[in-house]
């Protein structure tokens, strides 16, 4: 059963602690995303990774970082420094980052700081 | 700067009636342009993407127009059923590979 999967679906943090995102996929896919949802906005870029052991910022980095040691895996760190943290964050991923390849999104994990 | 925006913000339809959604993008050099279904709580799922030379594409009941010389798209629903309750999402690639997403339009169907 090929997907891309995200986990936790929920997660709760307390201000200054750091925390981990999950996401895998097995779709051989060499490109990997990172989004985040904020209510009646849409989708900003994080971080992106074409392949394994490379990744860029995208235009929302500060306060998050990313690896890519497995093409299958790319987990996000929200770390302390992201000031607004609480948000919807999707995970992608597509074929080699040419014009027409479609993005296929996880389900999501929503994040909430107490 | 590379902007898209998606018209109405809201909408509230009637099980069966039909619906148009909207969707303007200043990207340049453009490459494509894609609709996708946002339901609550979900990831984004692709309905059909549209390229400089297509002027219309159906999915079903689904069908998207491009304007490349207006820089205009929109989404057609036909008899719209309950399931179409979502988030629609207008995607705009440029030819350097970046994607730049629209705020999306949040469509209600009451029975």
């Amino acid at each position: 059963d090929g997907g891309i999967t995200q986990s936790p679906k929920y997660l709760f943090r307390k201000e200054g602690q750091n925390v981990t995102l999950s996401c895998e996929q097995n779709l051989n896919h060499d490109a990997m995303y990172w989004y985040r949802q904020d209510p009646g906005q849409g989708l900003r870029l994080i971080y992106y990774s074409q392949i394994v052991n490379d990744f860029q910022k995208g235009d929302i980095a500060e306060g998050y970082s990313v690896s890519r040691e497995k093409k299958e895996s790319f987990p996000l760190t929200v770390t302390s420094a992201q000031k607004n943290p609480t948000a919807f964050y999707l995970c992608a991923s597509s074929l080699p980052v040419t014009t027409y390849n479609e993005q296929f999104f996880g389900p999501g994990t929503r994040l909430t700081v107490l | 700067k590379n902007q898209v925006e998606q018209s109405p913000q809201s909408l509230i339809i009637l099980e069966g009636k039909n619906c148009t959604l909207q969707c303007n993008y200043t990207v340049s050099p453009f490459s494509n342009l894609r609709w996708y279904k946002q339901d609550t709580g979900r990831g984004p799922v692709s309905l059909t993407i549209m390229t400089f030379s297509e002027n219309t594409k159906s999915n079903g009941r689904y069908t998207a127009t491009l304007d490349a010389d207006t820089k205009q798209s929109s989404l057609h629903i036909t008899a719209s059923q309950l399931s179409d309750s979502a988030s629609y999402i207008c995607v705009v690639r440029s030819n350097a590979g970046k994607s730049t997403f629209g705020d999306g339009t949040t469509l209600t169907v009451k029975p």
